[in-house]
């Protein structure tokens, strides 16, 4: 159980072009997804907290119009990478609450995206 | 702010040995500790999580959590190579929302 996949599990664009990435839970509901980006070497940086039906909770430093995350559904949360420019290249990976009052979450496989 | 340091390693131990891997958070109000091991180029897989002072096992890992000195570690015993991995620690705080990472301790285990 506790199963989050991720689409694409990587992805080349060119500079200035937009991309969408898909946070999935399979097996359970998720009322809040968090999204996070980590660069070589360097630990996991939450970029935003996603809540079902409402907007998303920026971190400081995360430009909002840069990165569009939609929590349209209880097993869907989708992270857009604006007008993408080579520094944004880095891992991304979600990860779901499993249930409401639980501490736990379980990450997605992660995406690779390569901005050119 | 809240920091939660861990030493970057590389932490070598020979196949069989005990690993041990230590995490300091600065926040007295974090409420629960997680660690996560994760492969080169994979996202992190969580191992176990704790809450109260003192051990909890699970198999082969054991965490060790001491809230009056504010570390919590983790033992793996009998360690593998396939135990070879970048181990994450991760803090609570006290919104229960926001997980805090360390920036992990890279773990050699040598056959």
């Amino acid at each position: 159980g506790a199963v989050v996949s991720q689409h694409p599990s990587w992805v080349i664009c060119k500079s200035g072009t937009s991309v969408k990435i898909e946070c999935r839970s399979l097996d359970f509901q998720a009322t809040t997804m968090f999204w996070y980006r980590q660069f070589p070497k360097q630990s996991l940086m939450l970029m935003a907290t996603s809540n079902e039906g409402s907007k998303a909770t920026y971190e400081q430093g995360v430009e909002k119009d840069k990165f569009l995350i939609n929590h349209a559904s209880l097993t869907l949360s989708t992270l857009t990478v604006t007008s993408a420019h080579p520094e944004d290249s880095s891992f991304y990976i979600c990860s779901a609450r499993v249930a409401v009052g639980s501490y736990e979450q379980y990450f997605g496989p992660g995406t690779r995206l390569t901005v050119t | 702010q809240k920091e939660v340091e861990q030493n970057s390693g590389p932490l070598s131990v020979p196949e069989g040995a005990i690993a041990s891997l230590n995490c300091t958070y600065s926040d007295r109000g974090s409420q629960s500790f997680f660690w996560y091991r994760q492969y080169s180029g994979k996202s992190p897989e969580l191992i176990m999580f704790t809450y109260s002072n003192g051990d909890k096992e699970d198999g082969r890992f054991t965490a060790q959590l001491n809230k009056a000195s504010q570390y919590v570690s983790l033992l793996i015993r009998d360690s593998q190579p396939s135990d070879s991995a970048t181990y994450l620690c991760a803090v609570i705080g006290d919104n229960f929302n926001k997980f805090y990472f360390g920036s992990g301790t890279k773990l050699n285990v040598k056959p």
